[in-house]
């Protein structure tokens, strides 16, 4: 299964676009690349998934280069609260349920005023 | 639409104990998994139900077991707590849909357990 690596922080202040990238140098075919989000004392919130190209809904955009080994995950106009950890995983479709999702450490944004 | 609901959602037990915990799937989802984390990290993977029984299992003790029952819901259920159990156990429900697009996880709020 494919580890990620994200930064552990990230800064930034209301109103700015935040972009968030992802390494995942073993992706695998059949993975789908899926980006959450974390409060403290909630469940994780999905947020967007893509497998290539660019996907965008309407709170965030995902652009995965096509040889996937990265994503990048972009807020726009981030607002106090949008501070939360962000997970991005890789995982396949096993059912069409993702299986074994591989959680990392995240990475903690803090957006400031 | 009811989301994915865990019950309780604290719990304090000591070392030695067993303890359950429940949740019951978003509407329309048939497939249960269960994650622990501990504070300042990561949820990691225990395990996931579908159509009753365990399809896959992460790196943890046979002391961590699961029920999923015929209307979808699920228990987690682990004996002889340790110390190291203290965590918020999450679970998350999705639609295993064989040959269509990968249907993302949704997760409940979990359950906080500490031990003593």
């Amino acid at each position: 299964l494919a580890k990620t690596t994200q930064p552990i922080s990230m800064d930034s202040y209301e109103g700015q676009e935040v972009n968030i990238t992802c390494s995942h140098n073993n992706i695998a075919t059949n993975d789908y690349i899926t980006w959450y989000q974390q409060f403290p004392s909630q469940g994780p919130r999905f947020i967007i998934q893509g497998y290539k190209t660019k996907v965008t809904n309407e709170v965030a955009s995902l652009f995965i280069p096509a040889d996937r080994k990265s994503s990048t995950l972009s807020l726009p106009r981030v607002s106090l609260s949008d501070t939360a950890v962000y997970y991005c995983l890789v995982g396949d479709g096993y059912g069409g349920s993702q299986g074994n999702l591989i959680f990392g450490k995240g990475t903690k944004l803090s957006v400031k005023p | 639409d009811a989301g994915v609901t865990q019950s309780p959602t604290h719990l304090i037990k000591t070392r030695g104990q067993q303890v359950t915990l429940r949740c019951s799937p978003k509407s329309g989802h048939d497939t249960v998994s269960w994650y622990q984390q501990a504070l300042g990290q990561g949820p990691q993977f225990i395990f996931q139900y579908y159509e009753e029984e365990e399809r896959q299992r992460g790196n943890f003790p046979d002391r961590f077991s699961g029920h999923q029952f015929p209307n979808y819901s699920s228990e987690l259920n682990v004996n002889a707590l340790l110390l190291g159990d203290s965590a918020l156990y999450l679970c998350a429900s999705s639609l295993a849909g064989w040959g269509t697009d990968n249907q993302p996880q949704h997760f409940g709020d979990g359950t906080r357990l500490s031990i003593l």
